[in-house]
């Protein structure tokens, strides 16, 4: 089955520890992205990954690091997380290219909590 | 840069009613599309419809379907036939179109649809 898969989908943490969050697709899509979700705000982007080694920053990447080492995985890592990173996040992905339709395929969200 | 603004945060509609939900863009771009999403209470992020801009026909899927005015920058969805499960929020979604990318969603504040009995 096509998917995007996200873990874990839960997380509860206190302010300064590292943590990662993963990301997997096996659509064999070249750009990945990462969202998170804010009441009233909608969807926002941090950062996206047009392929391998390549990443770019989204519209709010502060406090965020991310890593393209392999096609299918895209992880999130906050290494000093703050409560104003407490948010539903959400990965996607899409194919690349003139051809294709770019629709993006979002996996399941994962609920971080920074206390 | 480009803004997407749904006007309506809440709205509730009567099964098997019709409803449309509103959402306008601005850009400046003339290659791209636009998007409908579902968020029904499991969280997951469904897509609903997708629109090309340089198509004139209005895009449908079953009971779902767009009123796209580009020289207006609208894109509405309706709903026909309102089932229970329709429930959910709502997001309005665009995406500039580029040779050989693929780029960001800009998402409005999304619209909570509850379908009533």
């Amino acid at each position: 089955e096509a998917q995007v898969t996200q873990n874990p989908r839960y997380l509860i943490t206190v302010t300064g520890k590292k943590l990662t969050v993963t990301c997997s697709q096996n659509m064999n899509h070249e750009y990945m992205s990462w969202y998170r979700q804010d009441p009233g705000l909608g969807l926002r982007q941090i950062y996206y990954s047009m392929n391998v080694e390549v990443t770019d920053k989204g519209d709010v990447p502060e406090g965020y690091k991310v890593s393209r080492k392999e096609k299918r995985n895209f992880p999130l890592i906050l290494e000093s997380p703050s409560p104003n990173q407490t948010s539903l996040y959400f990965c996607a992905s899409s194919l690349v290219g003139l051809a294709v339709t770019d629709t993006q395929y979002f996996g399941p969200g994962t609920r971080l909590t920074v206390l | 840069a480009q803004t997407v603004t749904q006007s309506q945060p809440e709205m509730s509609v009567q099964e098997a009613e019709t409803v449309t939900l509103s959402c306008t863009y601005d850009t400046s771009e003339n290659n791209y599309y636009l998007f409908w999403y579902k968020q029904p209470p499991s969280r997951q992020m469904i897509l609903v419809i997708r629109q090309e801009a340089y198509k004139q026909q209005n895009a449908t899927e079953n009971r779902f379907s767009v009123n796209f005015q580009k020289a207006a920058k609208s894109f509405s969805l309706k709903i026909s036939d309102s089932q229970l499960g329709d429930t959910a929020m709502y997001f309005c979604a665009f995406m500039k179109r580029g040779s050989g990318t693929a780029s960001k969603l800009t998402f409005g504040t999304g619209t909570r649809l509850q379908v009533t009995l």
